[in-house]
């Protein structure tokens, strides 16, 4: 049973132009909602967090959306960087006091020069 | 500041042998945690620990121990290695989740196979 889904296991988009990457929960009790970034041979590395009273936040090229009624949140990455290709994954913590983050399977996102 | 260091990088093991992967983290944070993560999945938390000398069970810990002795060091320990367990192992830290969103700091991570 699948709490966070990233339905699109990979993405093309040109340098330059918009990413959208996006993620769909189940569990209600999820209260804020982190996105990570991982290279090859890497470990992860955080990129941006929305807590689940807010719709938006933003840092930079990133915005990230959360549509709780929907149980949806996405990824905005404007405008596009070859550097920005690597997977994504949406890990939401599971309550206030958890201390466990529910990684999706991620979305490999490619940039195209 | 190194972050998160994992020792070894990478491992090879025979089916029924030991082993213990190594966590170190040099930013004073309480918490840490094991992942592993399988070819097409998402990480999955194995063990984590909220302070020096207390553990507890993630999703998935059959298979696995851990001890936290320092609050610098977190020990991962394959007791008898099976095939199931090859997978890449992540190690991560951070502060308290009071307040935030409880940004984990990760390590490179140690590729574990298992013959």
């Amino acid at each position: 049973d699948q709490q966070v889904k990233q339905n699109s296991p990979s993405l093309s988009v040109q340098e330059g132009r918009i990413s959208i990457l996006n993620c769909d929960y189940t569990n209600s009790m999820f209260d804020y909602f982190l996105w990570y970034k991982k290279y090859p041979a890497e470990g992860p590395t955080f990129l941006i967090s929305i807590s689940s009273i807010k719709d938006k936040n933003e840092d930079g090229r990133f915005t990230v959306f959360l549509n709780k009624s929907a149980k949806h949140l996405s990824l905005h990455i404007v405008p596009s960087q070859p550097g920005d290709s690597a997977v994504y994954f949406c890990a939401p913590r599971g309550g206030a006091g958890s201390y466990q983050l529910t990684f999706g399977k991620g979305t490999k996102l490619s940039v195209i020069p | 500041n190194a972050g998160v260091t994992q020792t070894p990088k990478f491992r090879v093991l025979k089916t029924g042998q030991s082993m213990t992967l190594l966590c170190a983290q040099d930013m004073n944070h309480e918490y840490m945690y094991w992942y592993r993560q399988d070819p097409g999945m998402g990480l999955r938390l194995i063990h984590y620990s909220v302070g020096e000398g207390t553990t507890a069970k993630g999703e998935v810990p059959d298979g696995y121990n851990v001890s936290r002795l320092k609050k610098q060091n977190f020990l991962l320990g394959l007791e008898s290695a099976a095939p199931s367990q090859t997978s890449v192992y992540f190690c991560a830290s951070s502060y308290s989740t009071s307040g935030g969103g409880n940004e984990q700091f990760f390590g490179p991570g140690t590729r574990l196979t298992v013959l």
